[in-house]
């Protein structure tokens, strides 16, 4: 009964060092997202994926970059982090049916310093 | 382009006291909609959908309706516990998986 798993729950950064999150889904879902949650701005889309191989941009995609190798994977990578990307990033996926909920991880708290 | 709007919080109750969360929307086409609860600490999860126009979802008390002449589908529950503090989004669906969210309402249910 897993669904979503997000790794690590929290990580505090320096600015300009780099991680990557880790999402995987085990309810062979098509489509991935990634968003960011700041506080009361509910959430914004990073990027997305249609299936391994396949990726698009969202709305605010910059100082990130994703890749999606198998369906079950879609880690998210920041690159040379700012104070600004200092937030909670939550990883879904979904079937590609319009009346079929999007299912959530629990959140990566990640502080920039 | 299609968005949903959503009242801002926070929104402060007594236990037992009815529960109103507005939402309408601008969509074009048969969008699906849905409510999503986040409990502090945790990712979003289901509340209900509707998919269709005057269907109407229901779980754990709680209700809305697909009004498609007012576009709205607003949350309610006859008697809030102390237990459904927490944000709850609006969202719509359409097309392959395009989701538009709200910018989320915090309720606090106080004892």
């Amino acid at each position: 009964n897993a669904g979503v798993t997000q790794t690590p729950k929290f990580r505090i950064l320096k600015i300009g060092q780099s991680m990557t999150l880790q999402c995987t889904q085990d309810m062979n879902h098509n489509y991935m997202y990634w968003y960011r949650q700041d506080p009361g701005m509910g959430l914004k889309l990073i990027y997305y994926s249609v299936g391994a191989g396949i990726t698009d941009k969202g709305e605010v995609p910059n100082g990130y970059n994703v890749s999606r190798s198998t369906t079950e994977d879609f880690p998210l990578r920041l690159e040379l982090a700012a104070p600004s990307q200092t937030s909670v990033y939550f990883c879904a996926s979904s079937s590609d049916r319009r009346d079929q909920p999007q299912h959530f991880g629990d959140g990566t708290r990640l502080s920039i310093l | 382009g299609n968005s949903v709007t959503q009242m801002e919080g926070p929104v402060t109750l007594s236990e037992e006291a009815f529960l109103t969360i507005n939402c309408t929307y601008t969509a074009t086409g048969y969008p699906s909609l849905f409510w999503y609860v986040q409990y502090p600490g945790e990712g979003l999860q289901l509340l209900l959908k509707a998919t269709k126009a005057d269907d109407k979802g229901s779980n754990k008390g709680f209700e809305a309706t697909y009004r498609k002449e007012t576009t709205s589908f607003h949350l309610e529950k006859g008697s809030v516990q102390v237990s459904d503090s927490a944000v709850y989004f609006c969202a719509l669906s359409w097309g392959y998986q395009k989701v538009t969210f709200g910018i989320g309402t915090k309720l606090q249910v106080i004892p």
